[in-house]
């Protein structure tokens, strides 16, 4: 099946600070979604964006489909933008949205 | 629009114990999907439904976990006999579509964590 890789697994940051995240996939990919999870385990979604640029608000997304990655960029971070974020991808061959394990970000006051 | 729904949120077991999930997906979303997530790992796929057919359970550990969805709607996530490994947070997530062809943004209901002792 397809592999999906998240890096950094942890990051933290002072309030105010940007970041980026990125998620590596193996395979050709027909849907693409990152998550924040909350404190409380609820699956938030970002953005579904099998390819191109997408914003909402200090939170943006690329994914180059062709190269096979994604990026999560957070901007001006905030304390309640701690969590976890997973990106989660099905292939074009099958149906399963397989995620990644996740980068776990702390922002600090 | 309501979302995903799911009951019970917590539940604890004694391990051989049985125990059922139920889930309840956006209207009119034809994929569901039931996902276990352990502590500190992302969530992984048990079983996934298109309508009232089982797409992909290859993942699913028969011996003990059985699911089903009846007309296609509302769905059940069952566990006999549980055993220690179980405890994890079990996500029921649905889809508009979830095919080869058309594939489509998927939305998680809050999940039911699983305690077995």
């Amino acid at each position: 099946g397809i592999q999906v890789e998240q890096s950094p697994p942890d990051l933290i940051l002072q309030e105010g600070a940007n970041s980026t995240l990125r998620c590596n996939f193996s395979d050709s990919v027909n849907n693409l979604q990152w998550f924040h999870q909350n404190p409380w385990g609820q699956l938030i979604n970002l953005f579904y964006i099998p390819s191109g640029t997408k914003q909402n608000g200090r939170l943006s997304a690329t994914t180059v489909a062709t190269e096979r990655y994604s990026l999560l960029y957070i901007s001006s971070s905030q304390t309640t933008d701690s969590g976890v974020y997973f990106c989660a991808v099905a292939n074009n061959a099958g149906n399963m949205l397989t995620f990644g394990g996740g980068t776990r970000l702390m922002v600090k006051p | 629009e309501a979302g995903v729904a799911q009951s019970p949120r917590y539940k604890i077991i004694e391990k051989r114990q049985s125990v059922a999930f139920w889930c309840n997906p956006i209207s009119g979303h034809a994929t569901l999907y039931w996902y276990q997530q352990i502590l500190g790992q992302g969530p992984k796929l048990l079983i996934q439904f298109q309508n009232n057919g089982v797409v992909d359970d290859s993942q699913l550990p028969k011996d003990r976990f059985s699911a089903e969805r009846l007309k296609g709607v509302d769905s059940t996530l069952k566990i006999q006999p549980a055993k220690l490994e179980d405890s994890a947070v079990y996500l029921c997530a649905s889809s508009l579509y979830g095919s080869r062809s058309r594939n489509t943004e998927a939305f998680f209901g809050q999940g039911t964590r699983l305690t077995v002792v």
